[in-house]
């Protein structure tokens, strides 16, 4: 267990539609990364946040957002919702913004996101 | 541009045998490389990671992986394998892009390892 929660495990939802995926980063972690997983695609980087700000952009998608609140948790907001963005969705942390000690991301199960 | 390159999507080995997973990168400066594995229904775990030092770099559950500039590539190997094994392995460069820290992943290779 690396210590990092995200909610729901399983989305199923329709085309059109928002969505909200949670994470809560390992304690004394300030440091959260968000990342897409699908078949085709492989691990894309979306976005990281270090203490409540942005810090790093990867290939993430107009229509979906990201935030970091006081308490360290993190948001993806996926909106707009298309087939091709069923995939799973990965958060990671660490401590500081270049990564852990040893420069490793600590991640979570996962949120599988299905949109029919 | 910063890439990281996985050539086979999947390795088979027998148990006991000894493994490697290939990995290329391709990086402005100098790299910082990663290897993570995914078990079925979980999350990437980390297994090691090279900086700079050593060009030989152990890890966990008896992993280890070879960094070799000239060639750009950063295999991982273990001298044997187990059923246990069996898993997605990723690949992974942290590179500094216009100011911030990115880490690219490959697209992974699924090892399998025969009883």
């Amino acid at each position: 267990d690396s210590g990092v929660t995200q909610t729901p495990k399983h989305l199923i939802t329709a085309t059109g539609q928002r969505v909200t995926l949670r994470c809560s980063p390992r304690s004394g972690d300030l440091s959260v990364y968000w990342y897409q997983q699908s078949l085709d695609q492989g691990l894309q980087f979306l976005i990281q946040y270090y203490n409540g700000e942005e810090r790093a952009k990867g290939n993430i998608l107009e229509r979906f957002s990201a935030q970091q609140f006081p308490d360290l948790h993190s948001e993806l907001n996926l909106s707009s919702l298309e087939l091709g963005d069923s995939a799973l969705y990965f958060c990671a942390s660490s401590t500081n913004p270049t990564g852990g000690p040893l420069g490793e991301q600590f991640f979570g199960p996962g949120t599988r996101l299905t949109v029919l | 541009a910063q890439s990281v390159a996985q050539p086979e999507d999947q390795v088979n080995v027998a148990e006991g045998n000894p493994l490697t997973v290939k990995c290329t990168y391709s990086v402005s400066g100098n790299p910082y490389l990663f290897w993570y594995v995914q078990y079925p229904n979980r999350g990437l775990q980390f297994l090691l990671k090279y900086i700079t030092g050593d060009n030989l770099v152990k890890g966990s559950y008896g992993f280890e992986a070879e960094f070799n500039k000239s060639q750009t590539s950063f295999h991982l190997k273990k001298p044997s394998a187990l059923v246990s094994d069996s898993a997605l392995y990723f690949c992974a460069v942290r590179d500094k892009i216009r100011g911030t820290y990115k880490y690219i992943f490959g697209t992974g290779t699924r090892l399998k390892v025969l009883a």
